[in-house]
């Protein structure tokens, strides 16, 4: 049974406008998280993360924000740019292991 | 591309023969994995190994077989390759916590490799 879901499996957004990716987590266990970028033929790159004792974490263009009551992270890319269309995968891990447990992706296509 | 070759990139075998895949890192870090990424299912863990000679068992390992006998190479072993086995396999290697200089758990992806079982 899948412990990370992406619901959305594909998102289009105007160029400059702000691009919003849901993430959910079944697994009250997990205490890390990960969001990472992949374009076709390439392997995925880490893009930014969180811990549990935080809600809220920036880079740049990139914040990603949990609700860990809620069970859900969220990553915000504003603004959003043509070269950001990939697909995006959330993971998530227990804090104290080292297993990561992806999501489905979910593909983002950036229109200019 | 952090140190983590994968091979090879492309393979093309038929139903029942073996296959190997393999991994090798000039990072020196402990952890390795082996994942395949199908439509429709993300990314799912295979294999990792937490050392030399210790592996245990992702969500998808049946099927599969690892070895790490050096800490640099992760071999996945498909004994008699099946249709269903067709997928594009991604190797990652971490530092564990504190692998990181921030201190962040971070997986550090190979570019693939593409496997297609006829």
């Amino acid at each position: 049974d899948q412990q990370v879901k992406q619901n959305s499996p594909s998102l289009s957004v105007q160029e400059g406008r702000i691009s919003i990716l849901n993430c959910d987590y079944t697994n009250s266990m997990f205490d890390y998280f990960l969001w990472y970028k992949k374009y076709p033929a390439e392997g995925p790159t880490f893009l930014i993360s969180i811990s549990s004792i935080k809600d809220k974490n920036e880079d740049g263009r990139f914040t990603v924000f949990l609700n860990k009551s809620a069970k859900h992270l969220s990553l915000h890319i504003v603004p959003s740019q043509p070269g950001d269309s990939a697909v995006y995968f959330c993971a998530a891990s227990p804090l104290t292991g080292n297993q990561f447990y992806f999501g489905t992706g979910t593909s983002l296509t950036v229109i200019p | 591309d952090a140190g983590i070759t994968q091979s090879p990139r492309h393979k093309v075998t038929e139903t029942g023969t073996p296959v190997t895949l393999r991994c090798h890192q000039t990072e020196n870090h402990r952890y390795m994995y082996w994942y395949r990424q199908d439509p429709g299912h993300g990314l799912r863990l295979i294999h990792y190994s937490y050392g030399v000679k210790d592996t245990d068992k992702g969500e998808v390992s049946d099927g599969y077989s690892v070895s790490r006998s050096k800490t640099e190479d992760f071999l996945l072993t498909l004994e008699s390759a099946t249709s269903s086995q067709t997928s594009v396999y991604f190797c990652a290697i971490s530092g564990g916590s504190g692998g990181n200089p921030s201190g962040a758990n971070v997986l550090t992806f190979g570019a693939g490799s593409r496997l297609t079982v006829l």
